[in-house]
């Protein structure tokens, strides 16, 4: 348990359904990340929350919608997904919104849509 | 922007030292070094952080030369279950939140 839990860590969804992906920390940090890690292709960055104020929205689909409602918990709703969107979603948080003092990740949800 | 540039993969054999290196050659004065370990369908994991010089703990080492424009993990006596992604990174405190990119990493192989 790395101090970051991710729920689901697994999650099948047709195309027109609505979930919802759940990050918690308490390891006191003050930022929380969304990242995407699809088949053999880089982490890639997608939300970033700094004392529960987003700060970073790298063009992400709006079908994708994060949520920060404490320093927390970090959440990811997804609607209308496509099949491409299936990856495993990580969580991460850190001391301050740059990361650089290390992230704690957690250990991702597995989503495949169908 | 500090880019890294890693070994794609690298092989070694259970009981032995692997040390992979990382260019960055564009690092700023500010910028710290991290190194992460992911294992399949998991989240990356803090190994080690260093500025310059030496860092040694319970897991590795990492070297630093004077120019900082590369660094060198160090794990001593692999085993089995060091086969691994690791990712160099190179980032400043109260930077950029994008600056801290997670390339490809290097696909660490440990055979008995």
């Amino acid at each position: 348990e790395t101090g970051v839990t991710q729920t689901p860590r697994h999650l099948v969804m047709g195309m027109t359904n609505k979930k919802s992906l759940k990050c918690e920390q308490h390891l006191g940090h003050n930022a929380m990340y969304w990242y995407k890690q699809s088949a053999k292709k880089p982490l890639e960055l997608m939300f970033v929350y700094s004392l529960e104020e987003r700060v970073e929205n790298n063009s992400v689909p709006s079908r994708f919608s994060p949520e920060c409602p404490n320093s927390s918990h970090l959440f990811l709703h997804l609607h209308t997904l496509q099949p491409e969107d299936s990856a495993l979603y990580l969580c991460a948080s850190s001391q301050e919104r740059s990361g650089s003092y290390g992230y704690t990740f957690g250990s991702g949800t597995r989503l495949t849509v169908v | 922007l500090a880019k890294t540039t890693q070994p794609i993969s690298m092989d070694s054999y259970e009981g032995q030292e692997v040390n992979i290196t990382c260019s960055h050659n564009n690092i700023a004065t500010n910028d710290y070094i991290t190194w992460y370990q992911q294992f399949p369908s998991q989240g990356p994991r803090f190994i080690i952080q260093g500025y310059k010089t030496k860092v040694t703990n319970e897991v590795a080492s990492l070297f630093i030369p004077a120019d900082r424009k590369s660094s060198t993990l160090s794990l001593p006596r692999v085993s089995l279950s060091d086969t691994a992604v690791y990712y160099c990174l190179v980032g400043a405190p109260g930077g950029a939140t994008n600056k801290l990119i997670f390339g490809t990493g290097t696909l660490l192989a440990v055979q008995p």
